[in-house]
């Protein structure tokens, strides 16, 4: 089973800032935390990864609680073609996909 | 990162027949995987290919069901065996380059399987 927790949808509009937000309260000590997303059942593509410290890249940043029991997919500047099923999966040796948070970019 | 070709892209199958798929990657990885994906579904993982040994399969799914061949460390084969439409479905492979667990890993854009 996923290890993750995150809501089914959200809405954002064209420009702002897209905050995912996911849960994972039973990640272990050496699980990484992996954000992908999926456009229009294309295959999934890699956004982010991190432990414990905060990350970003020319994608996206990936803010970790202290505790790492949650975690928030910051899409700073969105544009209609970030509407997609965004994937938050707590790296096991293997990838397990929960539901994923649908996000409509709006204009 | 890999590029992972995957044959056929789509196929309409008659029930009853076999489809086999295959994941060609353009660098040597050390762990290759099959997903599927149901009609408005997440990815469920079916196996994980081994190299040089049998696949390791997820709760749910059996080897006489979906036999997977991995002859190498870039290729790797997915057979869906005796089908039904419940067996329509996006099939896709992943790759990633390491048992480490802060190694990402890659996927294809799938095989888009209607059975008929």
């Amino acid at each position: 089973d996923a290890k993750t927790t995150q809501p089914p949808s959200m809405d954002c509009a064209e420009g702002r800032a897209a905050n995912l937000p996911c849960n994972h309260s039973t990640i272990s000590g050496n699980e990484y935390v992996y954000w992908y997303r999926q456009i229009h059942s294309q295959g999934p593509q890699y956004i982010i990864h991190g432990l414990k410290n905060n990350e970003t890249n020319e994608m996206a940043s990936l803010i970790i609680t202290e505790d790492r029991k949650s975690s928030t997919l910051i899409l700073p500047h969105a544009t209609l073609r970030d509407t997609a099923v965004y994937y938050c999966i707590v790296n096991t040796g293997k990838l397990i996909f929960g539901q994923g948070t649908t996000l409509q970019v709006k204009p | 990162s890999a590029v992972i070709s995957q044959k056929p892209s789509r196929d309409i199958c008659q029930r009853g027949t076999s489809l086999t798929i295959q994941c060609q990657v353009d660098s040597q990885v050390t762990m290759m995987f099959w997903y599927r994906q149901q009609p408005g579904q997440s990815l469920t993982l079916i196996a994980t290919a081994n190299q040089g040994s049998e696949a390791t399969y997820e709760s749910g799914f059996v080897i006489d069901k979906f036999p997977i061949s991995r002859p190498n460390l870039t290729f790797s084969t997915l057979t869906v065996s005796n089908m039904s439409p419940e067996d329509s479905s996006i099939y896709l492979c992943s790759v990633s380059a390491g048992w480490a667990m802060n190694t990402e890993a890659f996927f294809g854009q799938g095989t888009r399987l209607t059975v008929v």
